[in-house]
């Protein structure tokens, strides 16, 4: 069936460090895939998409990009700030369904 | 207007009494979907609205009982909950299936934080 695997987290890293978080997903067809991030105490936010192979997502300096070859999402970041802090979620929706599959969810921590 | 918005932002209630959560969006969209999200936990699919038609139930006990009343509402009717149904509640939505549905984009509320004494 189909699955996503994000890395295990906590993620520890000090301010303007760079961030890599990797994701990598097995689906039948052809799905279109999500970061979200989860602030605490809030819903699930939009990060950034991509819906089909080579694609680039990117939004506030967040970047992933679509590799079908390598089934990988992976969410990269040059310099994190302390505002990054959150749950970051990877999701894949497969054409004809309605739903997502989420990964486990990975915790980023930046310290000052 | 691209916001989903969800009432009450935090509920307590007893196994006994019955209570309801809102959900509404104003972008169009013809499917919503109620989530149930534990800590630490990503979030679970209970139920999908496909113009307000109930086209997904995940096997959800009876307790949970969701309403489409029209294409911007979704409620869910809780009944005779249990402590273990303790979590965030999500509401979400997205465009609806005469789209393509791989670009199924969903667009998530700010949950209702449910505590059941």
């Amino acid at each position: 069936g189909d699955s996503v695997t994000q890395m295990e987290g906590p993620v520890t890293l000090s301010e303007e460090a760079f961030l890599t978080i990797n994701c990598t997903y097995t689906a039948t067809g052809y799905p279109s895939l999500f970061w979200y991030v989860q602030y605490p105490g809030e819903g699930l936010q939009l990060l950034l998409k991509a819906t089909k192979a080579d694609d680039k997502g990117s939004n506030k300096g967040f970047e992933a990009t679509y590799r079908k070859e390598t089934t990988s999402f992976h969410l990269e970041k040059g310099s994190v700030q302390v505002s990054d802090s959150a749950v970051y979620f990877c999701a894949l929706s497969v054409g004809g369904t309605y739903k997502y599959i989420f990964g486990t969810g990975t915790r980023l921590k930046v310290l000052a | 207007d691209t916001e989903v918005t969800q009432t009450p932002k935090h509920l307590v209630m007893g196994m006994t009494n019955k209570k309801s959560l809102k959900c509404e969006q104003h972008m169009g969209h013809r499917a919503m979907y109620w989530y149930k999200q534990k800590a630490k936990k990503p979030p679970e699919l209970m139920f999908v609205y496909s113009y307000e038609k109930l086209s997904i139930n995940e096997s959800v006990p009876s307790r949970f009982s969701p309403e489409c009343p029209n294409s911007s509402l979704l409620n869910l009717h809780l009944h005779a909950l249990q402590p273990e149904d303790s979590a965030l509640y999500l509401c979400a939505s997205s465009q609806g299936p005469e789209l393509a549905v791989s670009y199924n984009e969903q667009f998530f509320g700010p949950g209702t934080r449910l505590t059941v004494l």
